[in-house]
C-alpha cells in the first residue's frame, strides 16, 4: 500500500525567509511524488513532480523539492517566502509498482507567511 | 490556460436524494478522476476513468456512485441516494498523455463542488 505523511499541520515563516514543508512516503515500488497547493475555495494546483533522475526538482512559483530515497522524503522548499505563498500544501504519491491510477495525498500542511 | 470546470459550485440536497455533479475536463486530456475532501480531512481518491470505462475505484466508490462521460466533453459523478456522510468537496481532475504516462502525469483539478446533504 502507498501512503504519505505530512508531520506538520502548520508551518509559520517570516516573509523573505526560506521555507520547508515536510513530506515522507511509503511505497513498495518506486515512488512518483507530487506537490500540490490549494488556495481557499479553489482546487488543487500542481507545483512539481519527481519521477526519476535528478533528486532536486524545480517547479512553479520558485518552489523546489528534494527527493531523498534513503530517508523516503520529498520536502518542499523555497529560498525566500512570499506572503502570497500562504496556502494549504499537499504532498502526494503513486507507487510505480502498484499499477494504480490512484494518487494518495497527505493530510496537508497549512503554510502561513508572516509579513 | 485551459482549466477543468465544475458545476455547480455548491449543491445542497436532502438525504436520500440523487445528485449529479458535472465536470468539463481539459479538452485533450484522456484520463479523468473524481476525488473528495471532507472538511478538514485529506483528499481521497474515488474513481479513475479512461477509454469510456472505470479503470480503478476505491472502497468509497460503492454502488451508490456512478460516473459517465455522456458526450465526449462532460464527465459526471452521480450519487444515487445521498447520505449525510457524503457531504464533502468533490473535485474532478484530468490528465494528459502529453505530460507523462497515466501513472506519472500530473492531475489538473477543478475548483470543486461543495455538496451539503441535510
Amino acid at each position: 500500500a502507498q501512503s504519505v505523511a505530512q508531520p506538520e499541520d502548520q508551518v509559520n515563516v517570516a516573509e523573505g525567509n526560506p521555507l520547508t514543508v515536510k513530506c515522507t512516503y511509503s511505497v513498495s515500488g518506486n515512488p512518483y511524488l507530487f506537490w500540490y497547493v490549494q488556495y481557499p475555495n479553489r482546487g488543487l494546483q500542481f507545483l512539481l513532480k519527481y519521477i526519476t533522475g535528478d533528486n532536486l526538482v524545480k517547479g512553479s512559483y520558485g518552489f523546489e523539492a528534494e527527493f531523498n530515497k534513503s530517508q523516503t522524503s520529498f520536502h518542499l522548499k523555497k529560498p525566500s517566502a512570499l506572503v502570497s505563498d500562504s496556502a494549504l500544501y499537499f504532498c502526494a504519491v503513486r507507487d510505480s509498482g502498484a499499477g494504480s491510477y490512484q494518487l494518495t495525498f497527505g493530510k496537508g500542511t497549512k503554510l502561513s507567511v508572516i509579513p | 490556460e485551459p482549466e477543468v470546470t465544475q458545476t455547480p459550485s455548491h449543491q445542497v440536497t436532502q438525504m436520500g436524494q440523487e445528485v449529479i455533479l458535472r465536470c468539463v475536463p481539459i479538452s485533450n486530456h484522456l484520463y479523468f478522476y473524481w476525488y473528495r475532501q471532507i472538511l478538514g480531512q485529506k483528499v481521497e481518491f474515488l474513481v479513475s476513468f479512461y477509454n469510456n470505462e472505470i479503470s480503478e475505484k476505491s472502497e468509497i466508490f460503492d454502488d451508490q456512485f456512478s460516473v459517465e462521460r455522456p458526450d465526449g466533453s462532460n464527465f459526471t459523478l452521480k450519487i444515487r441516494s445521498t447520505k449525510l456522510e457524503d457531504s464533502a468537496m468533490y473535485f474532478c481532475a484530468s490528465s494528459s498523455p502529453l505530460e507523462g504516462f497515466a501513472y506519472n502525469s500530473p492531475l489538473h483539478f477543478g475548483n470543486g463542488t461543495r455538496l451539503t446533504v441535510t
